[in-house]
């Protein structure tokens, strides 16, 4: 299986703060990689597809990047409503995998 | 619009069965992969199974293996996910997401608790 660990587990930072999160993967996944936001109590939010495509409909203030075993996902001036836990997941192949996850809280 | 809407929350007994639906409008259910994903209170997401409509193939994760059944009713647009032998740890939220090239639609969530 292919493992996917994120860095860090915990960020505390302030709006406006650029902010980088780190997924790497046990193994080579090209760009087979999505990233997800997620709020308490809601299901996750596909931000980026194909380790770098943005979504439609999320703010260019997110992107990604990477291929291989090392992805980020950067939010380039952090706003209220992105205090949230992240996950990356890979889409190489089977079984799906997930990072442990994200959470960004207000500094 | 596209929408996924999963049944209702459920209350199992161990070793019982539970049955969790997802209704889609928007598109038909014999198009795209519907993954089952779920999440353990405080935990991180955790894949469970692939449905392949195009093929009707299933891919479970090897954890669930015997005890998930993954199936689809073309009839009513709507998958199913039932998950057997229910013990306390599989006390979670449960998601039905639909894939293109990332799960870009999802269901609002089936909480199962397992209690006696």
């Amino acid at each position: 299986d292919i493992q996917l660990t994120q860095s860090p587990s915990f960020l505390s930072a302030s709006v406006g703060d650029r902010v980088t999160i780190t997924c790497r993967a046990s193994q080579g996944i090209s760009t087979y990689l999505a990233w997800y936001q997620q709020k308490p109590g809601k299901a996750p939010n596909l931000l980026i597809f194909a380790a770098s495509t943005l979504q439609s409909g999320v703010p260019s203030r997110f992107s990604g990047s990477g291929s291989g075993t090392e992805f980020t996902l950067t939010i380039s001036s952090l706003q209220p409503e992105d205090f949230a836990t992240y996950y990356c997941h890979q889409v190489k192949t089977y079984p799906r995998t997930f990072g442990q996850g994200t959470k960004v809280e207000i500094k | 619009q596209v929408q996924l809407v999963q049944s209702g929350a459920e209350v199992k007994k161990p070793g019982a069965s539970v049955k969790v639906s997802c209704r889609v409008t928007g598109y038909t259910v014999t198009r795209y992969f519907m993954h089952w994903v779920r999440q353990a209170p405080g935990q991180s997401l955790e894949w469970m199974g692939t449905f392949n409509p195009p093929s009707g193939g299933k891919y479970y994760a090897q954890k669930f293996q015997g005890r998930v059944s993954m199936t689809r009713d073309t009839s009513t647009n709507t998958f199913y996910m039932e998950l057997n032998s229910l013990k306390s740890e599989d006390t979670a939220v449960y998601y039905c997401a639909r894939e293109i090239s990332g799960m870009d639609y999802w269901g609002q969530g089936t909480l199962v608790t397992v209690s006696s």
